[in-house]
């Protein structure tokens, strides 16, 4: 059974730092391309970011290019997100989703429950 | 940049009855890359249907998605109590992805 168990979140100031994990379990984590998804309060979901199985490529939203950064570590089967710069609207439940691959995108066969990020003074 | 629209923002039905969902994107998804989402509050997001009209692998064959192009629909027959929920659609065929903005369907 395919299991994602995302950690890390918080409540944070804003323009501060903070990283997010994601360990995945039942399935070859090498071989899967991995999104983080989040969805602000009383909004719909929103792609952030995905990174390939084997971590060489790597995409980003616009609204968080340059502040977060994906990486993997797939000798322990982990995701990792590290937000910089937070922003109010950076506050979300952040989800990190298993992909399956389908031309430059990918669709989201399996999800973790997500972590909630609050960014405030 | 690929924009979905869905609608009815809200649908209210009773178990029994059938949900018709629309998704409406700004351009065209070749290949049929758009995907429908399942949401229930507090949990993880399910995969329902792939391709446009493929189910996931375990959703239950009440739960059908059509259409090409620009257009596309899921297709809820005999609501069970378990299917209110939120469900958004989702096109892969272009970054950056993107999510409509949902259609709640709740009980009337």
């Amino acid at each position: 059974e395919v299991q994602l168990l995302e950690s890390g979140g918080d409540l944070v100031q804003p323009g501060g730092s903070l990283g997010l994990s994601c360990v995945a379990s039942g399935f070859t984590f090498s071989s899967s391309g991995i999104a983080w998804v989040r969805q602000a309060p009383g909004k719909g979901l929103e792609w952030v970011s995905t990174i390939s199985g084997s971590g060489a490529d790597t995409y980003y939203a616009d609204s968080v290019k340059g502040r977060f950064s994906i990486s993997r570590d797939n000798s322990r089967n982990t995701l990792i997100l590290q937000m910089n710069s937070l922003r109010a609207e950076d506050t979300a439940v952040y989800f990190c989703a298993k992909g399956k691959r389908a031309a430059a995108g990918y669709y989201f066969e399996s999800w973790g429950p997500g972590t909630l990020v609050t960014v405030s003074s | 940049e690929i924009v979905l629209t869905q609608s009815p923002g809200t649908l209210s039905l009773s178990p029994g009855e059938s949900a018709t969902l629309s998704c409406r994107a700004s351009q065209r998804i070749s290949s049929n890359f758009l995907a429908w989402y399942q949401h229930k509050s507090g949990q993880a997001p399910r995969l329902l249907i792939y391709h446009a009209s493929t189910r996931a692998t375990g959703i239950p064959d009440r739960f059908s998605g059509s259409g090409s192009g620009t257009d596309f629909t899921l297709t809820i027959s005999r609501l069970e109590p378990e299917d209110f929920a939120v469900y958004y659609c989702q096109q892969y065929i272009l970054l950056p992805l993107s999510f409509g903005g949902g259609t709640k369907v709740e009980i009337q």
